[in-house]
């Protein structure tokens, strides 16, 4: 079946530092990737996503990239700020299936001043 | 801005007692989803419904969990009776999925349950 996997947190970094946290999938046919954000007491926001392979989703600086021969969908900021400290889901939809969303099981970024 | 409307926002039941939720999706949105997001863990979905028909509930304990989406408008998920490993967040979702493919689900602020 369908499935994410995201490194493990939480990551903690200092403002203006580097951020990639890591995404990669299972999943049979050719599969939407996203890019969900959780702020504290606030349900899920969509970040960004990408559709196809190659495709580069961005969005209030962050960045994933669709990587077909890695199966990866890693995300990148190049500066953080301490108002990006939130929780990261990673998730997949087959378009294929029922539309659903299936996510990995989430990355805490915490960033300090 | 449309929004997914959920309440309550918190709840505190005790076990072996029954619990309900409400979702109101964004006007216009014909698949509407329940997750579960257990803490420190992704959401699971729970049920997804297209209008007022059910086409996956593969995960929905159907024990003790039900749901239902009568007019393919607002839906309630209920669990009866609750047990304590059903605490966790109970979150809502409605898409309006274009030529078959999801574009993005729009997410409410959830129901924090807690079963004690």
């Amino acid at each position: 079946g369908n499935s994410v996997t995201q490194m493990e947190g939480p990551v903690t970094l200092s403002e203006e530092a580097f951020l990639t946290i890591n995404c990669t999938y299972t999943a049979t046919g050719y599969p939407s990737l996203f890019w969900y954000v959780q702020y504290p007491g606030e349900g899920l926001q969509l970040l960004l996503k990408a559709t196809k392979a190659d495709d580069k989703g961005s969005n209030k600086g962050f960045e994933a990239t669709y990587r077909k021969e890695t199966t990866s969908f890693h995300l990148e900021k190049g500066s953080v700020q301490v108002s990006d400290s939130a929780v990261y889901f990673c998730a997949l939809s087959d378009p294929q299936g029922a539309q659903k969303l299936v996510f990995g099981q989430g990355t805490r970024l915490t960033i300090n001043p | 801005e449309a929004e997914v409307a959920q309440s309550p926002r918190y709840k505190i039941t005790e076990k072996s007692q029954a619990v309900a939720f409400w979702c109101d999706p964004i006007s216009g949105h014909a698949t509407l989803y329940w997750y579960r997001q257990i803490l420190g863990q992704g959401p699971e979905l729970l049920v997804q419904f297209q209008d007022e028909s059910v086409v996956d509930d593969s995960q929905l304990p159907k024990d003790r969990f039900s749901a239902e989406r009568l007019k393919g408008v607002d839906s309630t998920l209920k669990i009866q009776p609750a047990e304590l490993g059903d605490s966790a967040m109970y979150l809502c979702a409605s898409s309006s999925p274009r030529g078959g493919e999801l574009t993005e689900a729009f997410f409410g602020q959830g129901t924090r349950l807690t079963v004690v």
